[in-house]
């Protein structure tokens, strides 16, 4: 069966520090992976998606940059953080193509910037 | 284009009562349609969907939802609701449609609270 791990689950960052989130897929090939951002424990917002190696497409412009350097990774990172990007980040994946329908989730990684 | 709303922020029903969260939604196809629950402080969990065949689809932990073609709603339901039902409850959509998204819209989320 397929499992999503995602870490780490808690994190502490000041203003101006690097973050670097991490996400690995087992189970499957060429999965679609996704990272999302939730704010005030409602509404979901997609950050990035991938779906292959390299290949990576941004839905907001901001502070967050993701990578994808092997087919089952998915990184979500910053140069220099911002109090703004307080939140809870999830992780995500689906079948490959554009045929793979459900999207299933991580754990969570919650980060506060202080 | 597609959208889906929940239009309740909360739910609240008393334990052993039946329970139903609200989902409308807009395609220009034909949708997959999915609901997921979230505990706190935890990932969102798959629930069930909706992609062809009986309009009643039946889910984890007693969860169902009824496809309605001509009121584009997918409300879920379940018969008698436990505390232990209480969490966050997302629906979304997908267009299947030629050039349609393979990425589903979710909703902003519907908190359930179960009574004792």
């Amino acid at each position: 069966s397929q499992t999503i791990h995602q870490w780490p689950a808690t994190l502490v960052q000041p203003v101006g520090s690097p973050l670097s989130l991490e996400c690995t897929v087992e189970g499957t090939s060429n999965p679609n992976l996704y990272w999302y951002r939730q704010a005030a424990g409602r509404g979901l917002q997609l950050l990035f998606y991938s779906v292959g190696i390299g290949q990576i497409s941004s839905e907001v412009p901001q502070n967050l940059s993701a990578s994808r350097p092997q087919d089952r990774q998915f990184i979500l990172s910053s140069k220099k953080l911002l109090l703004s990007d307080s939140g809870f980040y999830l992780c995500a994946w689906s079948g490959a193509g554009i045929s793979g329908n459900t999207i299933y989730f991580g754990e969570g990684s919650w980060l506060t910037v202080v | 284009a597609q959208s889906v709303a929940q239009p309740e922020d909360q739910v609240n029903v008393a334990e052993g009562n039946p329970l139903t969260v609200k989902c409308t939604y807009s395609v220009s196809g034909n949708p997959y349609l999915f609901w997921y629950v979230q505990y706190p402080n935890r990932g969102l969990q798959f629930l069930l969907k909706y992609i062809t065949g009986d309009n009643l689809v039946k889910g984890s932990y007693g969860f169902e939802a009824e496809f309605n073609k001509s009121q584009t709603s997918f409300h879920l339901k379940k018969p008698s609701a436990l505390v232990s039902d209480s969490a966050l409850y997302f629906c979304a959509v997908r267009d299947i449609s030629s050039g349609g998204s393979y990425i589903p819209t979710f909703g902003r989320g519907t908190s359930l609270i179960v009574h004792p």
